[in-house]
């Protein structure tokens, strides 16, 4: 079956310490996307890549960065610089300029 | 900038009510239009989508009509189950941009 996966489910940060959250896709999409969904909002734009090796800033990038080395997976690494990270994480993907279609999600916890 | 208004919610229906959620939006040119609908827990699944003025999205019983002339895309269903208690977001995007404007969603909830 195609889709995208997004691991772990849940995840725990302590202070000061990076984690990384995984998407992985098997649609052969080029483009890939994470979101951050907070309670009672809209999901917002952290970072998205169009193609291998590329990527750009979105709305509210600071305090995560990504990786795009391969076509099929783009990492998000939510870094201690991120002072606020719990929330609701949503990886996408798409051929370019054609429907996004969503993971289901990382839920980040600070301990 | 871009921008999508949605509805205020939460929105809670008895079963076989006729639903309407409202969408606005305001943007440059043709965007295109987009309902996701989101269950407890999980991502987001494309519901329907248009993607040009007056065109009819339709999928599971739910419709939405591009409506350039007052920038909405409503999104309405005769007859509502119980299963259709999720959150629902609008969201638009232009042509050449990848960026995906959401609103803040909806959350429906269905009673028997």
């Amino acid at each position: 079956d195609g889709g995208i996966t997004q691991s772990p489910k849940y995840l725990f940060r302590k202070e000061g310490q990076n984690v990384t959250l995984s998407c992985e896709q098997n649609l052969n999409h080029d483009a890939m996307y994470w979101y951050r969904q907070d309670p009672g909002q809209g999901l917002r734009l952290i970072y998205y890549s169009q193609i291998v090796n590329d990527f750009q800033k979105g709305d509210i990038a600071e305090g995560y960065s990504v990786s795009r080395e391969k076509k099929e997976s783009f990492p998000l690494t939510v870094t201690s610089a991120q002072k606020n990270p719990t929330a609701f994480y949503l990886c996408a993907s798409s051929t370019r300029g054609e429907t996004q279609y969503f993971g289901p999600g990382t839920r980040l916890l600070v301990l | 900038g871009n921008s999508v208004t949605q509805m205020e919610g939460p929105v809670t229906l008895s079963e076989e009510a006729f639903l309407t959620i409202n969408c606005t939006y305001t943007a440059t040119g043709y965007p295109s239009l987009f309902w996701y609908v989101q269950y407890p827990g999980e991502g987001l699944q494309l519901l329907l989508k248009a993607t040009k003025a007056d065109d009819k999205g339709s999928n599971k019983g739910f419709e939405a009509t591009y409506r350039k002339e007052t920038t909405s895309f409503h999104l309405e269903k005769g007859s509502v189950q119980v299963s259709d208690s999720a959150v629902y977001f609008c969201a638009l995007s232009q042509f050449g941009n990848e960026k995906l404007t959401f609103g803040t969603g909806t959350r429906l909830t269905i009673i028997p």
